[in-house]
């Protein structure tokens, strides 16, 4: 058990360009999440995968953001036209099974700044 | 909506005490609730899951409580020591598992 592995850990972009981070997840956990944390706050909700399907999108995530998991493995979350708002801490974590009795385990996150 | 409220917003203790840390929700129709420790800069650990079905959860100097009728949890933290600072995060589960978080408690603990 290597651990959730996010990548990059830290990203800075000029407002407008594009940018994409990956996650490793859990070897063999196949529910797999994004959440979004800014200073002070607590992580927030994005979307989440079970496999390859992404199940559901929170509102928070505009038509700027997409994300994938093609292979039901590592993920993909693409920013598109980064805006100065965007900047954050993404936060991946992933989960064995559905249920209640399986704790969400967390990546250290890719911290975004946007110029 | 739910919404997760943690008191206090930050706390600063001596070493050796023991500490209570609050976290209240405002819709009891949770799966779970999980606390999680943040150091700056990094990732959540989890630290302890209790199932809507349970009333407490132990692990070494930790113990969680869950009153699911009156939204509410408790962190105790047993004889607190320099490393335990951080801050700590309540979240509760709902529908597909997804985590709803407060905003945490800043912890300090002093030698």
């Amino acid at each position: 058990d290597t651990g959730v592995s996010q990548d990059p850990r830290h990203k800075i972009t000029k407002r407008g360009q594009n940018v994409t981070f990956r996650c490793d997840p859990i070897s063999e956990h196949n529910r797999l999440y994004w959440y979004r944390q800014t200073l002070g706050q607590g992580p927030e909700f994005l979307t989440y995968f079970q496999n390859e399907a992404q199940l559901e999108k929170s509102r928070l995530l505009s038509d700027r953001f997409s994300a994938e998991r093609p292979k039901g493995s590592f993920s993909t979350l693409e920013i598109q036209r980064t805006e100065q708002g965007d900047s954050a801490m993404y936060l991946c974590a992933s989960s064995s099974q559905a249920g209640s009795n399986q704790p969400q385990h967390f990546g250290d996150g890719t911290r975004l700044s946007i110029l | 909506k739910q919404e997760v409220t943690q008191i206090p917003a930050a706390l600063s203790v001596p070493e050796g005490e023991n500490l209570v840390l609050n976290c209240s929700f405002t819709d009891s129709a949770i799966y779970n609730l999980q606390w999680f420790r943040q150091d700056p800069g990094k990732g959540l650990t989890s630290l302890l899951l209790i199932q809507s079905s349970q009333r407490e959860q132990t692990s070494g100097r930790l113990n969680a409580s869950l009153d699911k009728s009156s939204g509410r949890s408790t962190l105790y933290i047993a004889a607190s020591q320099p490393g335990d600072s951080a801050t700590y995060l309540c979240a509760v589960g709902i529908g597909t598992d997804k985590l709803i978080f407060g905003t945490g408690t800043r912890l300090q603990v002093f030698p």
